[in-house]
């Protein structure tokens, strides 16, 4: 069974930084790109980064992260982390992460509260 | 590319046939996909490739079209199926969701 679980959220003040890491099961990590989708508290879901299968070094960033965000993988770990900077309140949201694309398998996401 | 759902939120009985349309900004050929999100939990792959359900999903759920105009059908509607859809385009960057239509009682 493939299973997805997300951490490293919680209440970050404005400017501050977060990781997050989605770590995976049940599948050869390594095979599928992941991504990270968030949803911010009552709205609709937003592509925030994918990597690319392998080693990752295909990377790609929605414009409104471009520059703060780095997603990266551990393939050892079985890890997909989401490194957030320069933290903003309009990035406040539910972080999931997803596997494959399209997203096949999703995790039960991890809050972020920039305040 | 801007993907529109509509209706944003539609009213339906138990046991109706409803269908939900997703129009694409460009042409985006067969690259899209259906979530479902039900209150409280993560969003469900139900069909890519604008066409295929994935594994597991009920019969009930077809999808169809292709360019710029999609649609997401339920045949009859059940009580789990009360919930949110969201189309989505894998043809270019940036990934694109559409806003969403709530389907409720």
């Amino acid at each position: 069974e493939v299973r997805l679980s997300e951490s490293g959220g919680g209440l970050v003040q404005p400017g501050g930084s977060l990781r997050l890491s989605c770590e995976g099961s049940g599948f050869t990590f390594s095979d599928y790109a992941m991504t990270w989708v968030r949803q911010a508290p009552g709205k609709g879901l937003e592509w925030v980064s994918v990597v690319g299968n392998g080693d990752g070094h295909i990377t790609k960033y929605a414009d409104s992260v471009k520059g703060r965000f780095t997603i990266s993988r551990d393939n050892s770990r079985n890890t997909v982390y989401l490194q957030m900077s320069n933290l903003r309140a309009e990035d406040t949201a539910v972080y999931y992460c997803a596997k494959d694309e399209p997203w096949g398998s999703w995790g039960q996401g991890t809050l972020v509260t920039v305040s | 590319i801007i993907l529109t759902q509509s209706p944003v939120t539609m009213s339906a009985s138990p046991g109706e046939r409803v269908t939900l349309s997703c129009r694409a900004s460009r042409t985006i050929s067969n690259t899209l996909a259906w979530y479902q999100q039900r209150p409280g939990q993560a969003p469900r792959l139900l069909i890519y490739e604008a066409s295929s359900r994935a594994p597991g999903v009920p019969a009930r759920f077809s999808g169809s079209g292709s360019g710029t105009q999609f649609s997401l059908t339920v045949s009859s509607l059940q009580s789990e199926d009360f919930a949110v859809y969201y189309c989505q385009q894998y043809y270019s960057w940036p990934l694109t969701l559409g806003g969403g239509t709530k389907v409720d009682i």
